[in-house]
């Protein structure tokens, strides 16, 4: 069964610095990829997908992601940090030839910008 | 969020009673589901439902039921509220089985058991 695994439950990072958040899945088929931004007491939000194409996938807010079938990742990353990203990130993964409904989900990765 | 709703917001209820959380949309999705979040687990899936009155069980799903009479309203109902229920519960809509589309996702209802 597909899993996934985000290695980091909190990355600390100074304003205006790069940073990575880091997604592997478990199986090499043929995967739909997602990353999720959930803010302070509030819900999720769709931030990019990976679904075909270009491996290179940009989202909203300045983040983008790259889908590595070798390496089975899809890290997210963006090239300056800013105090409003701090929120929790989640990466999930959807395998279409899956007969559930379901996307199935990474644990979590906090995001804490350092003034 | 535009489309999703959860209510109420926020509950505090007592062990052994039941309480009923609701989902509504307006985005006429066929695809519906329940997830409680907990600090250290993550999202986890309680049900599901891929149309009217066609639900399952996710994966925490014990001491959790649905229903869904109509399309727009997915309602979930603690039968005997434990502490270990307290969580944050989400809802979120679906347009595709695929999850092409990805998911939308309620603002959440904070509940707390005593």
């Amino acid at each position: 069964a597909q899993s996934v695994t985000q290695l980091d439950s909190q990355v600390p990072v100074f304003e205006e610095a790069p940073v990575e958040l880091r997604c592997n899945y478990s199986s090499s088929v043929s995967v739909y990829l997602f990353w999720y931004v959930q803010y302070p007491n509030q819900g999720l939000q769709l931030l990019l997908k990976y679904l075909s194409g270009s491996t290179l996938v940009k989202g909203i807010n300045g983040f983008e992601a790259e889908f590595n079938k070798s390496q089975t990742s899809f890290h997210l990353r963006k090239p300056s940090v800013h105090i409003s990203d701090t929120a929790e990130y989640l990466c999930a993964v959807k395998s279409p030839m899956d007969s559930n409904y379901q996307l199935i989900w990474g644990a979590g990765t906090k995001l804490i910008i350092k003034p | 969020d535009a489309g999703i709703t959860q209510s109420p917001r926020h509950k505090v209820t007592e062990t052994g009673t039941p309480v009923t959380l609701r989902c509504h949309q307006t985005e006429n999705h066929r695809y519906m589901y329940w997830y409680r979040q907990d600090p250290g687990h993550g999202l986890r899936l309680i049900h599901y439902s891929y149309g009217v009155k066609d639900t399952d069980k996710g994966e925490v799903s014990d001491g959790y039921s649905v229903s869904r009479s109509k399309t727009e309203d997915f309602l979930l109902t603690l039968e005997s509220a434990t502490s270990s229920q307290t969580s944050v519960y989400f809802c979120a809509i679906s347009e595709s089985s695929q999850s092409v589309y990805g998911y939308t996702f309620g603002s959440g209802t904070r509940l707390t058991v005593v």
